[in-house]
């Protein structure tokens, strides 16, 4: 089992919709959570941090469930610039190395 | 915020010929640096984290003779990718993290990658 497990996708949306991506991980003792966006041949970019009481930032709302080790990440509103790929990624306790889930791909269309 | 300087972005090599890949950390002091590879469609794996001063810690997998790891300075690590072979064509990418000015929740910051081509 992968350490951390993302939706497939791809994910095709009109422009305008809500899209909700999510994210399971397996090691309990998994302390921080991220999701990051990478464009086509590009360095993935943080997004957002994740935390247990959920965060806003605009459009974008990333919830945590530590008890189901899931994590989720919402987009309002999708805007053409939101086509990339958004990657699930998991910092453990004691470790600082990151394990990423393997991207979910989203293309808003016009 | 923290910036991470890789080079070069892309390059093609010849079969059995070794490349060089730069990671800097511009206004900050990497202690760690971390390398990850990057094939077509799939996720970040990580290869090997690099420390100052000591032997980079490599992942279950990655042969070390291959690549080869130096940590040289607090602002400089290199990977070389050494006999090359067209399997070794992927992207590669560092990250690090400033511990003095960044907290846990802002996570890493990667270079911006390199292509490797091998012919």
């Amino acid at each position: 089992r992968k350490e951390v497990e993302q939706d497939p996708g791809p994910f095709n949306v009109p422009e305008g919709a809500t899209v909700a991506f999510n994210c399971t991980y397996s090691n309990s003792a998994s302390q921080s959570f991220f999701w990051y966006r990478q464009d086509c041949r590009k360095e993935p970019k943080l997004l957002m941090s994740v935390y247990s009481s959920g965060n806003e930032d605009g459009r974008f709302t990333a919830q945590l469930n530590r008890a189901s080790q899931y994590i989720s990440l919402l987009i309002r509103d999708s805007k053409l610039s939101d086509s990339a790929t958004y990657l699930c990624v998991v910092n453990t306790r004691g470790a600082q190395k990151l394990v990423f889930g393997q991207g979910t791909r989203l293309t808003i269309n016009p | 915020g923290a910036v991470v300087s890789q080079h070069p972005s892309w390059v093609i090599c010849k079969s059995g010929t070794s490349v060089k890949i730069e990671c800097r950390s511009l206004d900050f002091q990497a202690t760690t640096m971390f390398w990850y590879r990057q094939f077509p469609k799939q996720s970040l794996m990580l290869m090997a984290t690099s420390n100052e001063g000591s032997k980079a810690t490599y992942e279950q997998g990655v042969e070390k003779d291959k690549f080869l790891i130096n940590h040289a300075s607090l602002t400089l690590s290199t990977l070389t990718v050494t006999s090359a072979h067209p399997e070794d064509s992927s992207f590669y990418i560092c990250s690090a993290r400033d511990l003095v000015r960044d907290r846990d929740d802002y996570g890493y910051t990667f270079g911006s990658g390199t292509r490797l081509t091998v012919v």
